[in-house]
């Protein structure tokens, strides 16, 4: 089944603890999201990538990292987690090029401390 | 500034009736329009979407027209159901930046209640 896949679907943190969440999508999409959904605000782009080793800031990035070693997986890091980053967070994928929909996984509840 | 606006956060229907989102934009360089349902504890999953070479886009109970000169789109649902209910987000994309066509501006969305 074509997915994207996401972990933890929930997880409770403190602030200053390292956390990764993790990304990985199975149809060899080679543009890869993530994006951050907050009450009022939609949903707001963090980082994206184009390719393998090819990423670029979005809309909100402060606070962020990711990397981008192998297509299917995109990985988001916080490395040093406040409270203003309790969020609902969701990583997409897409083929790229022009006029492509993207591809959504479940979500990942973070609540930071 | 917010590129890609719902102005309504939320709209009821009686089941059977006609549902009509509404979406405006700003960016006169996007060029591709998206409209993705969301339940709650999952994500968003694409519905339907519409070139600007077009100004109607068809599928099934789901049509978007596209008016550019207004910087307006609208899904319609005919007839609604209760299943339908969820929050609808607009998405738009556009060719203005080495990325621009692959990355998608959201609105805040538009919670759709269907009532039976």
């Amino acid at each position: 089944e074509a997915q994207v896949t996401q972990n933890p679907r929930y997880l409770i943190t403190v602030t200053g603890k390292k956390l990764t969440v993790t990304c990985s999508q199975n149809m060899n999409h080679e543009y890869m999201s993530w994006y951050r959904q907050d009450p009022g605000l939609g949903l707001r782009q963090i980082y994206y990538s184009m390719n393998v080793e090819v990423t670029d800031k979005g809309d909100v990035p402060e606070g962020y990292k990711v990397s981008r070693k192998e297509k299917r997986n995109f990985p988001l890091i916080l490395e040093s987690p406040s409270p203003n980053q309790t969020s609902l967070y969701f990583c997409a994928s897409s083929l790229g090029g022009n006029y492509n929909e993207q591809f959504f996984g479940p979500g990942t509840r973070l609540t930071v401390l | 500034d917010q590129q890609v606006k719902q102005n309504s956060p939320s709209l009821s229907v009686q089941e059977g009736r006609i549902s009509i989102l509404n979406c405006d934009y700003t960016n006169s360089m996007f060029d591709y329009f998206l409209w993705y349902k969301k339940y709650p504890a999952e994500g968003p999953t694409f519905l339907i979407s519409i070139s600007s070479i077009k100004d109607k886009n068809e599928d099934g109970r789901f049509t978007v027209f596209l008016n550019k000169s207004a910087k307006h789109l609208s899904l319609h649902i005919v007839p609604s159901q209760p299943g339908d209910s969820a929050v609808y987000f607009c998405a738009a994309s556009g060719g203005y930046s080495g990325a621009g066509s692959y990355q998608l501006t959201f609105g805040k969305g538009t919670k759709l209640s269907v009532i039976p």
